[in-house]
């Protein structure tokens, strides 16, 4: 099947400072990325779709200045949480999807964020 | 509406009892796919099995078989023989055909536990 990775798998930083997420497609093309959330023992929580080449899609209540998404290649879309604050702490999962998946996505291993 | 209940919030099994996870959907659709992903402890969520809504064969991989019934709008998973390796959060989802971004619906995910 498709691979996903996604980096860093956990993450502790300080509150005010950003962080940066990266999801990777690794042996497919991936025109499109989705980017999620998951709080404790919760279903996931669509927070944007990035498709290559044009701005994130945001989903009602997300922040788009807060949560930046960049898909500046097919194989590589970002999520950095701008000044994070201990609300942000949270599961982050990126999935990616090609018309050669076959309406599937495939899932990175998340990425746990903690904010002091 | 387009909606995925799972309403077995969470199953505890001895080791090689037989369990179904039930799977229940809505959706205005005709065309439309369902998949089913199981997330472990260590969180990434890994797929299972994909659907189409014009292929209402049964499909059996291994321990794992599903039921899918237009019918009754379920598609509803199986494990023979548990092992406790199956322990998981299971999430069932859909993905309608005319959603062209390609979003995926979310089921709210049964605890599969699975004792020694």
């Amino acid at each position: 099947g498709a691979v996903v990775s996604q980096h860093p798998s956990r993450v502790i930083c300080k509150s005010g400072t950003s962080v940066k997420i990266e999801c990777r497609s690794l042996d497919f093309q991936a025109t499109t990325m989705f980017w999620y959330r998951q709080f404790p023992k919760k279903s996931l929580m669509l927070m944007a779709t990035s498709n290559e080449g044009s701005k994130a899609t945001y989903e009602q209540g997300v922040e788009k200045d807060k949560f930046l998404i960049n898909h500046a290649s097919l194989t590589l879309s970002t999520l950095t949480v701008t000044s994070a604050h201990p609300e942000d702490s949270s599961f982050y999962i990126c999935s990616a999807r090609s018309p050669g998946t076959q309406e599937t996505q495939y899932f990175g291993p998340g990425t746990r964020l903690l904010v002091l | 509406a387009q909606k995925v209940t799972q309403a077995q919030t969470e199953i505890s099994v001895v080791e090689k009892e037989d369990v179904t996870l039930d799977c229940v959907y809505e959706t205005r659709d005709t065309t439309y796919y369902l998949f089913w992903y199981k997330q472990p402890p260590s969180g990434e969520l890994v797929f299972l099995i994909r659907r189409n809504s014009f292929d209402e064969q049964n499909e059996i991989s291994g321990r794992y078989s599903w039921n899918f019934q237009k019918s009754t709008s379920s598609f509803n998973f199986t494990i023979t023989a548990s092992q406790v390796v199956d322990s998981a959060v299971y999430f069932c989802a859909l993905l309608p055909r005319r959603d062209s971004n390609y979003q995926l619906i979310w089921g709210a995910g049964t605890k599969l536990i699975i004792k020694p």
